[in-house]
């Protein structure tokens, strides 16, 4: 057990519809950050927060959007889906923003968009 | 821009035999190089980071790897494998350091090991 909770853990929906995944980081950790996997595109980086900034953007589309809140949980905000959304979304959590910290990851959850 | 390349998406191995995962990294600056572990339906566990202590990285479950700035490599290895051992591994890279110091990871596309008995 990484320490990091990720909710829902499964989560089926329509094309068209908005999900928000929620992340619990490790305590003390104050960095999170979110991935996704898919079979064609592999584990891509999506965005980072560091103590409620944003820090860093990677492949997320403009449909998506993330916060981290005071009490450093973090929500990613999928929007307009379409059937290539399906994945697996990981949140993964640190000490601190910088290189070279470990991130400990969630479970994951698995979107599917029908 | 960092990249990260595995080399073999699948390895099979007997099991108690050597397990040999490839990395090979690009970077413009000294890299920080990781290798993580999915078993299924999990998500990634850590097994070793390389900060350039030492080249010779011990990690978790008895594997380890060696950074090789020559070859621009970071070789995943274990002496005996063990049917526990079959999973999907990665291997990341951190983006540049500096003015951007962010701790994303760029991975690479994953090997799964197999290991038959």
């Amino acid at each position: 057990d990484s320490g990091v909770t990720q909710t829902p853990k499964h989560l089926i929906t329509a094309t068209g519809q908005r999900v928000t995944l929620r992340c619990s980081p490790r305590s003390g950790d104050l960095s999170v950050y979110w991935y996704q996997q898919s079979l064609d595109q592999g584990l891509q980086f999506l965005i980072q927060y560091y103590n409620g900034e944003e820090r860093a953007k990677g492949n997320i589309l403009e449909r998506f959007s993330a916060q981290q809140f005071p009490d450093l949980h973090s929500e990613l905000n999928l929007s307009s889906l379409e059937l290539g959304d399906s994945a697996l979304y990981f949140c993964a959590s640190s000490v601190a923003g910088g290189t070279g910290y470990e991130q400990y990851f969630g479970p994951g959850t698995r979107l599917t968009v029908t | 821009a960092q990249s990260v390349t595995q080399l073999g998406s699948h390895v099979s191995v007997s099991e108690g035999a050597l397990v040999l995962l490839r990395c090979n990294y690009s970077s413009s600056v000294p890299p920080y190089l990781f290798w993580y572990v999915q078993y299924p339906n999990q998500g990634l566990q850590l097994l070793l980071k390389y900060t350039s202590a030492a080249t010779l990285v011990k990690g978790i479950n008895g594997f380890e790897a060696e950074f090789k700035k020559s070859e621009t490599s970071f070789h995943l290895t274990k002496p005996s494998a063990h049917m526990s051992d079959a999973a999907e591994y990665f291997c990341a890279v951190t983006a540049d350091r500096g003015s951007s110091n962010t701790g994303k990871l760029i991975f690479g596309q994953g090997t799964t090991l197999q290991v038959k008995p």
